[in-house]
């Protein structure tokens, strides 16, 4: 079965450490995987998406890896600010199909 | 290049009415997915779709939801006599290509009451 997995479910650190948020999925036949962000009650922005040739990839502060043979996904977020409180989703496309699997997400808050 | 469009973006029905969720698709891409994101839980997959055919509804309810794509015209997922549990926000993705990344829309929150 083909699952994803994000730990912790939340997350609370002062304003200006550096974090990293965790993603782990079974099965390695992926051809991407992506990473949102949801603040509450609102739609999904992309942050980044891996394709299953690469290792990371990088967007300001925000770097994600991707391990296929262990099957993790790691965003890192540098600098925290108040502003990165918010729902992050990993999401992972299967080679098997086209449909995309949400892990259940990291809930950040970054105290002021 | 407008990006995924869906309306309407609140939708309020009481029970046993019908809810009609319209997603137009980014221009050039012909594959569409539905998710359903339940209150304080993660997006399902429900429906993926190519013009005028259903390629995998393998999350869809097997009762009172359906979902079609016409050749012309936005993407279409109905919930038939709606019940409090349908209350969710419902999400329509497109692509280019299968496997290719998928672009979401900002989503349809529907509330039963």
């Amino acid at each position: 079965k083909q699952e994803v997995t994000q730990i912790p479910a939340a997350l609370s650190v002062p304003e200006g450490e550096n974090l990293v948020l965790n993603c782990s999925f079974t099965d390695s036949a992926i051809y991407n995987l992506q990473w949102f962000r949801q603040d509450p009650g609102k739609g999904l922005t992309s942050l980044l998406l891996i394709q299953s040739s690469q290792r990371e990839q990088t967007s300001g502060r925000l770097n994600a890896s991707l391990d296929k043979s262990s099957g993790r996904s790691t965003l890192y977020i540098a600098a925290s600010q108040p502003g990165d409180s918010a729902t992050y989703l990993c999401a992972v496309g299967y080679s098997s199909a086209s449909k995309i699997i949400f892990g259940s997400g990291t809930r950040l808050s970054i105290r002021p | 290049n407008a990006g995924v469009m869906q309306n309407p973006r609140h939708l309020v029905r009481r029970r046993g009415q019908e809810a009609r969720l319209r997603c137009s698709p980014m221009k050039g891409h012909s594959h569409v997915y539905w998710y359903r994101q339940l209150p304080e839980e993660g997006l399902k997959f429900m429906v993926y779709l190519q013009k005028e055919n259903i390629i995998d509804e393998s999350g869809m309810p097997k009762e009172r939801f359906s979902a079609e794509f016409p050749k012309e015209g936005p993407s279409i997922l109905r919930i038939q006599q709606v019940v409090r549990g349908d209350s969710a926000a419902y999400f329509c993705a497109s692509s280019p290509q299968t496997r290719d990344e998928q672009f979401f829309g900002p989503g349809t929150r529907l509330t039963v009451l």
